[in-house]
């Protein structure tokens, strides 16, 4: 596995305002996923960050949205835009080593 | 149809009894099963993955796979109050993983 660490960890956010997520790996991967969870539902994909390319975003994602930046092989971001309650969500950041998913810790937003 | 499905529960047993947790899936093409444990607040955390039909042990924890019958399931012997949190099926097919929506357990001092 990896140790994937995210920041912030937990924000609450006022409407309209925008959060940048940041996602560290300890090792170099080619893929960074990025997944949200709300309240009570399983994990939706938003979208798979490649370096050096641009991110492929999930039907229902949109990258006005949710930009996404993968400088290189140990590090993305997820920015959330122009925020709505409904974006109030956990945000995991996650990465994919012989077939299996594994997750950081995650980021907690509230958005009032 | 959804992808992965579970029954939500909640899902209550005594400490030390047996917890049987099910997951179905949808496409018959799907090659990797995965059970993730999330517990309140926290990301999910891997706990068994099956490739193959028949069971995987894995100490407490035996993962079966029936892909007859597009079936996976979770066994939890010897249940702890520690075990207490929410399962999330989760399945592999191509480059795609699709989750369930996760079993709640509770286990019972």
């Amino acid at each position: 596995s990896a140790v994937i660490s995210q920041k912030p960890s937990r924000d609450i956010c006022q409407r309209g305002t925008s959060l940048t997520i940041q996602c560290q790996v300890d090792s170099q991967v080619t893929m960074m996923f990025w997944y949200r969870q709300q309240p009570g539902q399983s994990l939706t994909l938003i979208a798979t960050a490649n370096q050096g390319s641009e991110a492929t975003y999930e039907s229902g994602f949109v990258i006005d949205k949710f930009p996404i930046s993968r400088p290189n092989l140990t590090f993305s971001t997820l920015t959330v835009s122009n925020m709505s309650p409904e974006d109030s969500s956990i945000y995991l950041c996650s990465l994919r080593i012989v077939e299996t998913q594994y997750f950081g810790p995650g980021t907690r937003l509230l958005v009032l | 149809q959804k992808e992965v499905e579970q029954n939500s529960g909640p899902l209550s047993v005594p400490e030390g009894a047996i917890a049987s947790l099910n997951c179905t899936y949808s496409d018959r093409g799907s090659q990797s099963f995965f059970w993730y444990r999330q517990y309140s607040g926290k990301s999910p955390e891997l706990i068994m993955f099956i490739y193959s039909n028949g069971d995987k042990e894995d100490g407490r924890f035996t993962a079966q796979l029936n892909k007859a019958s597009q079936y996976v399931s979770l066994l939890i012997r010897d249940s702890q109050p520690s075990d207490s949190a929410t399962y999330l099926c989760a399945v592999g097919t191509g480059n795609q993983f699709y989750f369930g929506t996760g079993t709640s357990l509770t286990v019972i001092p």
